[in-house]
């Protein structure tokens, strides 16, 4: 099993909808979990870090479930502007090394 | 504004050269990153380096070799031992230890050869 999996999509969804993307990880001792979007042929950046208790920036909520060991990211009112490849990462120890990136879930918002 | 530079943008290397990428920061972070991004994989660990004058390898650290002189900087050669470099090569920093604080990237440098 893979340290970090992800659904690669496409995910094809019209302006306005919820999307959901879910991201699973192997470790059970994984310590911070992060999404970062990544656009065509650019770096990585920082959408959000995944908090135990969840989080929410303005249309988009990130959720840890530390039983099933899996973390997600819903999108809502999808914005054109939003395609994008989102990928999940997990820091497994704390340390530096052990910083795992998935291969990404890539959203296409159509008008 | 603080931020992380990488050039060359794109860069071409022929057969059995060594070519070097250069990575700057102006954020004060302690900790920078080198990886690699090839289609359809994660991003994967080439070096990472905590403080200045050390350096760690990571998970795909042969055919390339690092120096981190300065703070501000981590330059990453990729010698003619690596076989099949080409791919998408991105420098990161953070502040946090393990970027428990989150990466920030550089816009990268794609390296093909010829």
């Amino acid at each position: 099993r893979k340290e970090v999996e992800q659904d690669p999509g496409p995910f094809n969804v019209p302006e306005g909808a919820t999307v959901a993307f879910n991201c699973t990880y192997s470790n059970s001792a994984s310590q911070s979990f992060f999404w970062y979007r990544q656009d065509c042929r650019k770096e990585p950046k920082l959408l959000m870090s995944v908090y135990s208790s969840g989080n929410e920036d303005g249309r988009f909520t990130a959720q840890l479930n530390r039983a099933s060991q899996y973390i997600s990211l819903l999108i809502r009112d999808s914005k054109l502007s939003d395609s994008a490849t989102y990928l999940c990462v997990v820091n497994i120890d704390g340390g530096y090394q052990k910083v795992t990136f998935g291969t990404g879930t890539k959203l296409q918002v159509i008008p | 504004d603080g931020g992380i530079t990488q050039s060359p943008k794109y860069l071409f290397r022929k057969e059995g050269q060594n070519v070097t990428l250069s990575c700057e920061q102006n954020l004060n972070h302690d900790a920078m990153y080198w990886y690699r991004q090839d289609p359809g994989q994660g991003l994967r660990l080439i070096y990472y380096s905590q403080i200045v004058n050390d350096f760690q390898k990571g998970d795909i650290a042969e055919g390339y070799s690092v120096s981190r002189e300065k703070k501000e900087s981590f330059p990453l050669t990729v010698t003619s031992a690596q076989k099949n470099p080409t791919a998408f090569y991105l420098c990161a920093s953070s502040s946090g230890q393990g970027g428990m604080g989150g990466y920030t990237f550089g816009s990268g440098t794609r390296l093909t050869v010829v």
